[in-house]
């Protein structure tokens, strides 16, 4: 089936960094998603994109959905603790309704 | 408004066995996805469920089944457990089958011995 690209697999970073990770697909999506799950816990939903070219921004996350319409990336600025945990893209295709995921970015923040 | 609600947080079975997971989804919406998350394969989509209707399958073997209820609660079934069915399945819901965002509840964690 599908299969999304992300990357990179891990990353760690010192509090205060800015942070970036991104997804690529070979199929055409016409929505991207970005999720954030904590240990132990379920994915929850961060941003939502829905039109090329869009650029969100909620609190320190910006997510932009790729002009070609086969990537999206999620950056983070000044990150903190809190922020550490496995982000995940999900993308959804113009032929159908069902969502792919990422393999997801597990993120460490050294304080 | 509660979120997506599943149970029982975690499970132990034994091989061979089977199994029952339960999710009921936000008020009012009406799709429930599942998904196995284990740590080399990531979130894996096993069936979506609208309406009390399979509209989805992904690439799992017949022990998973799952089903719908009008009041769009949803269980899904692993019957003969195998030590690989070990993850954690989460539930995703939607309001309706083509919406886009998806919530998901905090997951069932199943470990098969």
């Amino acid at each position: 089936g599908q299969q999304l690209n992300q990357s990179p697999q891990s990353m760690f970073i010192q509090e205060g960094e800015d942070v970036s990770m991104n997804c690529t697909s070979s199929s055409i999506f016409n929505t991207w998603l970005w999720y954030k799950q904590d240990p132990g816990e379920g994915p929850v939903l961060l941003i939502a994109l829905y039109k090329a070219g869009e650029l969100t921004s909620n609190g320190r996350l910006t997510a932009q959905f790729g002009i070609t319409r086969k990537d999206s990336f999620l950056n983070i600025s000044a990150s903190i603790p809190s922020d550490v945990g496995i982000y995940f893209c999900a993308g959804r295709e113009t032929s159908g309704s069902r969502l792919t995921f990422g393999e997801g970015t597990q993120l460490t923040v050294n304080p | 408004k509660a979120g997506v609600t599943q149970t029982p947080r975690y499970l132990i079975k034994t091989r061979g066995q089977q199994v029952t997971l339960s999710c009921s989804p936000i008020s009012g919406h009406r799709s429930v996805s599942w998904y196995q998350q284990t740590p080399g394969q990531g979130l894996q989509f096993l069936f979506e469920y609208f309406s009390e209707t399979q509209r989805n399958k992904g690439n799992f073997p017949g022990r998973f089944s799952g089903r719908q209820f009008s009041n769009s609660r949803s269980e899904m079934n692993v019957s003969t457990l195998e030590l690989g069915d070990s993850a954690l399945y989460l539930c995703a819901s939607r309001r309706e089958t083509g919406d886009t965002e998806a919530f998901f509840g905090q997951g069932t964690r199943l470990t098969v011995v």
